[in-house]
């Protein structure tokens, strides 16, 4: 079965640096897509990747992926404090259901 | 537009009871998926249904069960409740993989 693995798992860092969360799966797909869920929240849709080499960006988000690297980022450029959220990556197995990673809890110092 | 509704948003069971929680898609959807949101187990798939058929399932026991109507609304049914079913309860609706999914806020199920 799929496997999604994100990391890092928790990441603090401060305001005006860039970091980067990684997602990497297990068996092939060519959509991905990322989410930000805010404590006690639902789930905010981000980026919808559908293609090898796809790169979106909103903002000081950007997120990638490389299918044949089984490989998505997303790319903080000059974190600011309304960024602190969980942000997850779910991969499309291609029957009708999307697999989650453990998502990453993102902390922005001011 | 409005978006993914969920009833109720919150809910206090006991142990042995069931419950029906209700998730209406936005309009034009017509697949709707269910996740079962834990601290401990993350984000999992319950199942997925399109044009009132059930198409894929997730890993959970038969206690666990869902349906969809005519006009896409679904609704997802638990029996016998268990304490590890507290959870985060997720609504999804899409148009198609290649637009995403939108969820709804969710319903917070207790079990005591």
């Amino acid at each position: 079965e799929l496997k999604v693995e994100q990391n890092p798992l928790f990441l603090s860092m401060q305001e005006g640096k860039n970091y980067t969360i990684y997602c990497n799966y297990s068996t092939t797909s060519d959509r991905l897509y990322w989410y930000r869920q805010d404590p006690g929240k639902s789930l905010e849709s981000l980026f919808v990747l559908l293609s090898n080499g796809a790169v979106k960006q909103e903002g000081r988000l950007m997120a990638s992926l490389d299918t044949k690297a089984r490989l998505s980022t997303l790319h903080i450029t000059a974190a600011v404090h309304d960024l602190s959220a969980t942000y997850f990556c779910a991969v499309d197995t291609g029957d009708d259901k999307i697999i989650f990673g453990k998502g990453t809890r993102l902390h922005i110092l001011p | 537009k409005a978006g993914v509704t969920q009833t109720p948003r919150y809910l206090i069971k006991t142990r042995g009871q069931q419950v029906t929680l209700s998730c209406s898609p936005i309009s034009g959807h017509r697949s709707v998926s269910w996740y079962q949101q834990t601290p401990g187990q993350g984000l999992q798939f319950l199942f997925e249904y399109f044009s009132e058929t059930q198409r894929n399932k997730g890993n959970f026991p038969g206690r666990f069960s869902g349906r969809q109507f005519s006009n896409s609304r679904s609704e997802m049914n638990v029996s016998t409740l268990e304490l590890g079913d507290s959870a985060l309860y997720l609504c999804a609706s899409s148009r198609g993989t290649t637009y995403g999914y939108t969820f709804g806020s969710g319903t917070r199920l207790t079990v005591v």
